[in-house]
């Protein structure tokens, strides 16, 4: 299965201001999505990180807050913008290849804003 | 939509089988997940059932019947490092390889 790196393994931010999370695949994937995993909760689907193309998000969860970029078939980011003490949560990454294939998943990237 | 519903909590013995259940209701029904997640860690993934029946894998198995919208991970001979949290994870036909996750069962396995 593929290898799925993100960076940062975590962080603590200003009210305010905005990360970037990076997802890197040790080889091309078909598909890629963003998820948040809030404390003693499980995944939420942020959006589908679309290859050459704007993201596909899910209910709740808008362009503006949430930007995301997918250069190439292994590389994803994740932007939290503006962000807010609600933002705090753990932020994974997860990759597909092939259409009845799992998907596997980043170690993830705790966020934490003060 | 998806409505994925499985035990919040459950307590088992070491050595012992547990079973853990997920039913669900879906409009296109294309495969459930099963993904183990330690605390502080990402989910790792366990087994897929697409079609009715069991599936082994060593200690795991897992069941599904589409007809009942229900599966089961069971665990034999359970080990300490066992304590975790199981996601149960529906995958629809018409949304590509999107997964809706169940709240997940957190497994504590005692000695």
């Amino acid at each position: 299965s593929a290898v799925i790196s993100q960076k940062p393994s975590r962080d603590i931010c200003q009210r305010g201001t905005s990360l970037t999370i990076q997802c890197q695949v040790d080889s091309q994937v078909t598909m890629m999505f963003w998820y948040r995993q809030q404390p003693g909760q499980s995944l939420t689907l942020i959006a589908t990180a679309n290859q050459g193309s704007e993201a596909t998000y899910e209910s709740g969860f808008v362009i503006d807050k949430f930007p995301i970029s997918r250069p190439n078939l292994t590389f994803s980011t994740l932007t939290v913008s503006n962000m807010s003490p609600e933002d705090s949560s753990i932020y994974l990454c997860s990759a597909v290849d092939g259409s009845n294939q799992p998907q596997h998943f980043g170690d993830g990237t705790r966020l934490s804003i003060l | 939509g998806q409505n994925i519903d499985q035990p919040t909590e459950m307590t088992a013995t070491e050595g012992a089988i547990v079973q853990i259940n997920c039913t669900y209701q879906t409009s296109g029904f294309n495969g459930l997940f099963w993904y183990q997640q330690h605390a502080g860690e990402a989910p790792t993934f366990l087994s897929y059932n697409v079609l009715d029946g069991l599936e082994e894998k060593g200690r795991f198995s897992s069941f599904l019947s589409r007809s009942k919208g229900y599966s089961y991970l069971l665990l034999k001979e359970l080990q300490m490092k066992d304590s975790a949290s199981y996601l149960c994870a529906v995958r629809e036909w018409n949304a590509g390889n999107m997964l809706t996750f169940g709240g997940g069962t957190r497994l504590m396995v005692k000695p």
